[in-house]
Parts: C-alpha cells; sequence; structure tokens
C-alpha cells in the first residue's frame, strides 16, 4: 500500500530555513493522477494547505498565498520523495508539519498522510 | 479564523446520530468544489472519512455519511461508538485563494 514518510529536524533557529522530506512508497512522484501536498496543524491557524506537486506532462506547483513569497517544493524523482523548505521562518511556523497524497480517483481528497513532524520555531 | 465554519464541539450518547456543519461561501462550496471530510484521533494524523461530499473509502463504515447543498455541507455519524471521540474536518477548495481550505474542525464527545 502506498505509504507516506516524513524526516526532518523538529527544531529550527528564527530567520533560518525550514527543511522537511517526504518519501514516497507504492506510489510514484511523478504519478499523472496524483499531487503531492504539504499541509501544516498548529492550535492557533488550525489545519492549513501550504502547497503542492505534481506532474502533468511537466512539473506544476500550487503555493497557498500566505506562504507563496517563503516556500518551494520540489520533486526528485531519483529518490521518489518530495520536500519542502520554508526560509525565513518565525515562531508562528511552529507546528505539526504533514505531506500528503490528493488523488484524482478521489476527487483530490488527501488520501494518504504522513506521521507528520512536529517543528519548533526557536532560538 | 478558518475559511471553512465548522462547530467547535457537539457530543452524543452512544447509538445515537450526531451531525456536524461546515459552512463554506460562493468562492468554495457555493462555487460546486467538492467537499471532504476527516477524522484526527489524538496524536495522529487525519484520515479520510468521506471525499466528493457523500462517498466513502473502502474501509471506512456506513455509519458515516456526508451531504451538500448550496454554501454548505454535512457529515452525519449514526450508532454512534466511543472509537467515534476525534476532531472531525472538512476540506475544500477556494477559488479566490487559489488552495484547499480546511474548517476549523469539531471535537466530538461521546457521552
Amino acid at each position: 500500500q502506498v505509504q507516506l514518510q516524513q524526516s526532518g529536524p523538529g527544531l529550527v533557529k528564527p530567520s533560518q530555513t525550514l527543511s522537511l522530506t517526504c518519501a514516497i512508497s507504492g506510489d510514484s512522484v511523478s504519478s499523472n493522477s496524483a499531487a503531492w501536498n504539504w499541509i501544516r496543524q498548529s492550535p492557533s491557524r488550525g489545519l492549513e494547505w501550504l502547497g503542492r506537486t505534481y506532474y502533468r506532462s511537466k512539473w506544476y506547483n500550487d503555493y497557498a498565498v500566505s506562504v507563496k513569497s517563503r516556500i518551494t517544493i520540489n520533486p526528485d524523482t531519483s529518490k521518489n520523495q518530495f520536500s519542502l523548505l520554508m526560509k525565513s521562518v518565525t515562531p508562528e511556523d511552529t507546528a505539526v508539519y504533514y505531506c500528503a497524497r490528493a488523488s484524482e480517483g478521489l476527487d483530490d481528497a488527501f488520501d494518504i498522510w504522513g506521521q507528520g513532524t512536529m517543528v519548533t520555531v526557536s532560538s | 479564523q478558518s475559511v471553512l465554519t465548522q462547530p467547535p464541539s457537539v457530543s452524543g450518547a452512544p447509538g445515537q446520530r450526531v451531525t456536524i456543519s461546515c459552512t463554506g461561501s460562493s468562492s468554495n462550496i457555493g462555487a460546486a468544489y467538492d467537499v471532504h471530510w476527516y477524522q484526527q484521533l489524538p496524536g495522529t494524523a487525519p484520515k479520510l472519512l468521506i471525499y466528493a461530499s457523500s462517498n466513502r473509502p473502502s474501509g471506512v463504515p456506513d455509519r458515516f455519511s456526508g451531504s451538500k447543498s448550496g454554501t454548505s455541507a454535512s457529515l452525519a455519524i449514526t450508532g454512534l461508538q466511543a472509537e467515534d471521540e476525534a476532531d472531525y474536518y472538512c476540506q475544500s477548495y477556494d477559488s479566490s485563494l487559489s488552495g484547499s481550505v480546511f474548517g476549523g474542525g469539531t471535537k466530538l464527545t461521546v457521552l
């Protein structure tokens, strides 16, 4: 079955760059019927979609307006994974970060989720 | 303030039926974008419960059902069980924000 395995540091200093990776098993980051997303959750902001990458003959990226200037989501076809880079973090970026697959067959619902990574922004 | 509005909490006794509402606007649910529902147990990632307003993924009991009308959607749970105690979230797409949006979540307590 499809699984997503997240990795990355749990502590990031203010103004630095947050970097997380999501390794995919059982599916392909280059799938023509899936999109690969990052979502975060915090008590103050609830669940917040951050962005996605997907392949439809070429690569596309979409980012949430709230973080668009600070984030990059990159696919890595050689390792079948995708990553999140968020620059200039502040304590307000403290949250649990999830990667998730959106499946076209389920009308783009997020059907597979990673285990979550608690990221704390603190000096 | 979430784009989709849910009641913070609902409760019901075992065996009863509860509903959770999700109210949006003309740029999301009212624009005919699909609504999806997720169940989140403490300390775990959300789990897809209902997709495209009223469809259940394989393995989800038929005690869970969804509907949509106008700018709102609802999740109904019948025959409440203790293990249904969790947080529930609705999700859709918003054309003004050009991205997915979530409700603030509803905590279900089984009395």
